[in-house]
């Protein structure tokens, strides 16, 4: 089974500045892909980036960004030049490409971002 | 567009019951997922519809079970409710795509409480 492992319950990070949030991943599969979902306190979930494990290019999207480390299952957001309405709950989530777990989103525990201002 | 809508929003039961929650995919999805968000138990995936199809089924008792509609849209049942069952019930849309994992687009959710 796929397991995700978000090891930094809460962060914070000053409005203009750097975080990175951590993500760990076990899986047996070689095809797959990985999800950076946003969950602002209004609850609805938002997709910030992918990345499929096929591609050695990190993924970007605009001033988000992802260090995929393949070999070390590692999946890290970096967000940068933060604003207030990056505050939010972020998910680490794992999709396989085909067998049991394809069609299923694993979920890291999740990372409580705080953004001061 | 309008995005994926999920009714009720709250919802309040008490232990034995049963609980039917709906779900609405974003216009030209087929593909309808249902995951469950409770208190210290994170985000967990219980099932994943498709063309009317169950197609995947999470680590979750037969108690809980689903249909998909011609429309697509979703129904999500919980029966011999059970405390342990509050939680926020999630339902994501996606296209249908073959060997590549598809965006799902979540919807608000439904509260539900059992007493």
């Amino acid at each position: 089974a796929q397991t995700v492992t978000q090891s930094q319950p809460e962060m914070s990070v000053q409005e203009a500045e750097t975080v990175t949030l951590s993500c760990t991943y076990d899986t047996s599969e070689s095809d797959y892909y990985l999800f950076w979902y946003k969950q602002p306190p209004s609850r609805q979930m938002i997709l910030v980036i992918r990345q499929e494990a096929y591609k050695q290019q990190n993924a970007t999207e605009n001033r988000f960004s992802v260090n995929f480390q393949k070999a070390a299952k590692s999946f890290s957001l970096k967000i940068s030049d933060s604003q207030l309405g990056d505050a939010a709950m972020y998910f680490c989530a794992y999709n396989g490409a085909g067998g049991t777990s394809y069609g299923k989103l694993t979920f890291g525990q999740g990372t409580i971002l705080t953004v001061h201002p | 567009e309008a995005g994926v809508t999920q009714s009720p929003t709250h919802l309040i039961k008490t232990r034995g019951q049963q609980a039917t929650l709906r779900c609405s995919p974003i216009s030209g999805h087929t593909s309808v997922y249902w995951y469950q968000q409770a208190l210290g138990l994170g985000l967990q995936f219980l099932l994943w519809y498709d063309e009317g199809e169950e197609r995947n089924r999470g680590n979750f008792p037969p108690r809980f079970s689903g249909r998909q509609f011609p429309n697509y849209s979703s129904e999500l049942n919980v029966n011999a409710l059970e405390l342990e069952d509050s939680a926020l019930y999630l339902c994501a849309s996606s296209y249908r795509t073959s060997g590549r994992a598809p965006e799902q687009f979540f919807g608000p959710g439904t509260r539900l409480t059992v007493l």
